[in-house]
């Protein structure tokens, strides 16, 4: 079975600070791993996803991610983060048969 | 293109009443998901759609949740009699089917999602 661990479960920071949020995943065959972002009140939105090719994905809002097979990890990453970045970021394994799979999510805090 | 619309968007009632959400996918994604989003935990799928076939609900308490997307397109979520630990948010996802022959690389598509407060 495929399941997704993100270790951290709230991170504050302040504007300007460089964020990393981790993301594990556990399965052994091909996966598609997607990072997705609740802002207050609003729906679940894709930062970013990665498939194949280059492990360095870019995503929306200066986001990037990247992929390490050997390590089963697909970090979140950010140089500089703003206030408007507030928000709670998921991590999400696609593997076999449309299946998506969820970590428990990552509160970020940014202080202005 | 349109979202996924899901409604209501709030329900209060009290234990052992029933409950029902409807969903309506982006036109034309062929999969639909429902998951159960308990405050400071991730989604966890309750049941998958593909079509108006059940492909997964291993994870549905079948003795009190019911699913079903009659036609292959709008889908409802019923609970009944509800439980205190199903207050939660019920989202509802889809996604565009893959280009036959390749494999499916899209993204889901989450609605506003019905939060449920059981009493």
């Amino acid at each position: 079975a495929q399941s997704v661990s993100q270790h951290n479960h709230h991170v504050i920071l302040s504007e300007a600070a460089s964020l990393e949020l981790g993301c594990n995943y556990s399965y052994g065959g091909t996966v598609n791993l997607f990072w997705y972002v609740q802002y207050p009140g609003q729906h679940l939105q894709l930062l970013l996803k990665y498939f194949s090719g280059d492990p360095l994905v870019k995503g929306i809002k200066g986001f990037e991610a990247e992929f390490i097979k050997s390590k089963f990890s697909f970090n979140l990453r950010k140089p500089s983060v703003q206030w408007s970045d507030t928000a709670e970021y998921f991590c999400a394994v696609n593997g076999d048969f449309n299946k998506f799979y969820f970590g428990s999510g990552t509160k970020l805090n940014v202080k202005p | 293109e349109a979202g996924v619309a899901q409604s209501p968007r709030y329900k209060i009632i009290e234990k052992r009443q029933s409950v029902a959400f409807w969903c309506n996918p982006i036109s034309g994604h062929a999969t639909l998901y429902w998951y159960q989003q308990i405050l400071g935990q991730g989604p966890k799928l309750l049941i998958q759609f593909q079509n108006n076939g059940v492909v997964d609900d291993s994870q549905l308490p079948k003795d009190r949740f019911s699913a079903e997307r009659l036609k292959g397109v709008d889908s409802t979520l019923k609970i009944q009699p509800a439980k205190l630990e199903d207050s939660a948010v019920y989202l509802c996802a889809s996604r565009r089917s893959a280009t036959s022959g390749t494999a499916n690389t899209g993204e889901l598509f989450f609605g506003e999602g019905s939060r449920l407060t059981v009493l």
